[in-house]
Parts: C-alpha cells; structure tokens; sequence
C-alpha cells in the first residue's frame, strides 16, 4: 500500500540523452516535490508544484524539468543529464491547505547512473 | 531566504550516551518543524514533527524535540542512544507561505560505538 511511488526504482542514462523519472501518490496531497540526494548529503530541493502553481528553486540549472499534468503524477525531465547529475532523485508529497499543513511523504527514490 | 542550519555534521557517541542535534532556521513566519531519520541505504523516515501546541514533541524510538520559538530552534534530543540509532539526521521546515516548501538542513551523520 505504497502512498507515494517512484519509477524506476534504477535509472541508467547515456551522458547527454534525456532521461525522464516519474512519481505518482495516491494521497490526493496537493503539494509534490522533487528532491536530488548526493550520498551523504541532504536533500536538494529542485522545485515543487503546490496545487497546479510550479516553484522553481532558484540554483536549480536549467536542465531540469517538471510536468504535473494531474494531482496524482508528477514528472522529473533530465534534458542533457551530465555525470554530475548522477544522485538519488526523491519525490515526496504533503497537504497544505489554509492552516492545515502535513508533513512530507518520501517515495523509495530513484537512483539515476549516468555513463 | 528560508534556511536550516545543522551545526553538528558528525557526532560520535557511545551507547547508552545521551544525544542533543541541534536545528536552527531562519523563516521568521508561522513554520512547521520535522525530523527526519535515515539509516544506512534506507529512505527518509519521519521521526517527529511540530505543528503546534506543547513545544515538546515526542517521535518514535524515544526521539523528542523541543521548539523553541525566541531562537528559533528545534533541537532533537534523546536520553540513551543505541547502536542502531546510527543513521544520518535531517532537521526539516516547512514555512506556511504561499508556496509553503518544504527544506532541509545538512544533516547531522551519528555514529554510535558499541
């Protein structure tokens, strides 16, 4: 009864070819986020749509994307991923409404190799 | 800008030991507060969260938090720590604005010795 899913659990992409990562959640949370895990790092916010509204973090390059075309499915693009580019990618999801506030709910990840 | 500043990034213990992590952020607004815990190879789990009330918090395997609105804080505290508290800890925010994000601080990596 997996809340928040990501596919593929393994991505290998080529140096420079588009890559895409998706998640979907069956929480009906209206906030989803992208995260990018370097090992022993913290979670780097990429951006995060609240409702249809996309929040680009500021130091986030260009290469990335995202697409949310309905509550449930959010999409991560790599245009030209680089080697650098190689992490653990984390979608979470969390409730903000007026006052009301939930915390975030991680999917398992998805790791991204970059050869 | 929001931000979470973790000031231990590694702290080592011996069992048994008592843990205090400490957690600054800089949001002068309503926040939320979280700890996250994530153990070798695993994925982030929640400890304990914030959301209002009793500044005091209490999470899983005996992890409390306490809030500390005047500086702004919210350390994560323990009595006795076990060898399998080992893990990376993540102190989180969320601020209520209008994008009402959710960011992370560096972690702090435990290490606990038998």
């Amino acid at each position: 009864d997996a809340m928040v899913i990501q596919n593929p659990r393994y991505q290998v992409t080529q140096f420079g070819k588009p890559v895409t990562l998706s998640c979907s959640q069956t929480l009906n949370h209206n906030v989803m986020y992208w995260y990018q895990q370097k090992s022993s790092q913290a979670p780097k916010l990429l951006f995060h749509y609240y409702d249809k509204d996309f929040n680009n973090e500021a130091d986030t390059p260009d290469n990335f994307q995202s697409r949310r075309p309905n509550t449930s499915f959010c999409f991560l693009d790599i245009r030209s991923p680089g080697l650098g580019d190689a992490a653990m990618y984390l979608c979470a999801t969390s409730r903000a409404l007026g006052l009301e506030r939930t915390e975030a709910f991680f999917g398992q990840g998805t790791r991204l190799t970059v050869v | 800008a929001q931000s979470v500043s973790q000031h231990n990034h590694h702290v080592i213990l011996s069992e048994a030991a008592s843990l205090e992590l400490g957690c600054n952020y800089s949001y002068g607004g309503t926040v939320n507060l979280f700890w996250y815990v994530q153990y070798p190879g695993q994925h982030l789990q929640l400890l304990l969260k914030y959301f209002s009330g009793d500044p005091l918090v209490k999470g899983i395997k005996g992890f409390e938090a306490e809030f500390i609105k005047s500086k702004f804080s919210f350390n994560l505290r323990k009595p006795s720590v076990q060898w399998s508290d080992t893990a990376e800890y993540f102190c989180a925010v969320n601020e209520h604005s209008s994008a009402s994000k959710i960011i992370f601080g560096s972690g702090t990596r435990l290490s606990i010795r038998p």
